[in-house]
């Protein structure tokens, strides 16, 4: 099973929103809400901050949204800040009941 | 407060074997999903296998027959034990608790180990 797709890298200035997407195929982000997104700052753990498509965790600024459509699910920052600099990835599970990344997209800050 | 512990990385040479240990704290490891997560320096996250609940256990395709996942329920300890090691097994391995939808599980990560490093080099 390929790692899903995203865009390397994505950036925007302060106050800017971005979206972020994510294409798999009909048998993982297409068949299932259960897509999830993650932010990384260089040497640390991931950080939850979507999950089942649309759903924000407790202490997630609700700067962060997510979505989807068909086989593309996406993750949107609004009101950019210069600590939202890092790696975002999404993970999907699939039918085969392994779990999938997506390749990772760089956030840069102007 | 939860906390996943990884301990057992290190130098591995070709071949060899290591088991990898996730000491949990603040829940129960049979009551979540439980997996793990790599990652190769400078690349991008690769999910690894998870255990179930009920004890079934899934693979990613580049480990299958050679890695094992599996818990320990008297010592809230997961495993993954690794054999016939290759360099593109070299990666921060991190252990990873899944969540809950409605009381649920569901396949996201909600709780991240800190990542230990596990080198295989000769």
């Amino acid at each position: 099973q390929s790692a899903l797709t995203q865009p390397a890298s994505v950036s925007g200035s302060p106050g800017q929103s971005i979206t972020i997407s994510c294409t798999g195929t009909s048998s993982d982000v297409g068949d299932y809400d259960l897509v999830s997104w993650y932010q990384q700052h260089p040497g640390k753990a991931p950080k939850l901050m979507i999950y089942d498509v649309t759903n924000r965790p407790s202490g997630v600024s609700n700067r962060f949204s997510g979505s989807k459509s068909g086989n593309t699910a996406s993750l949107t920052i609004s009101g950019l800040q210069a600590e939202d600099e890092a790696d975002y990835y999404c993970f999907s599970y699939t039918s085969r009941s392994i779990r999938i990344f997506g390749g990772g997209t760089k956030l840069t800050v102007l | 407060e939860v906390q996943l512990v990884e301990s057992g990385g290190g130098l591995i040479q070709p071949g060899g074997s290591r088991r990898l240990s996730c000491a949990a704290s603040g829940f129960t490891v049979s009551s979540n999903y439980m997996s793990w997560v790599r990652q190769a320096p400078g690349k991008g996250l690769e999910w690894v296998s998870v255990i179930y609940t009920g004890g079934t256990t899934i693979y990613a395709d580049p480990v299958k027959g050679r890695f094992t996942i599996s818990r320990d329920n008297s010592k809230n300890t997961v495993h993954l034990q690794m054999d016939s090691l290759r360099a593109e097994d070299t990666a921060v391995y991190y252990c990873a608790r899944e969540g809950l939808s409605s009381g649920w599980p569901s396949p996201y990560i909600d709780h991240w180990g800190q990542g230990i490093l596990v080198t295989v080099s000769s």
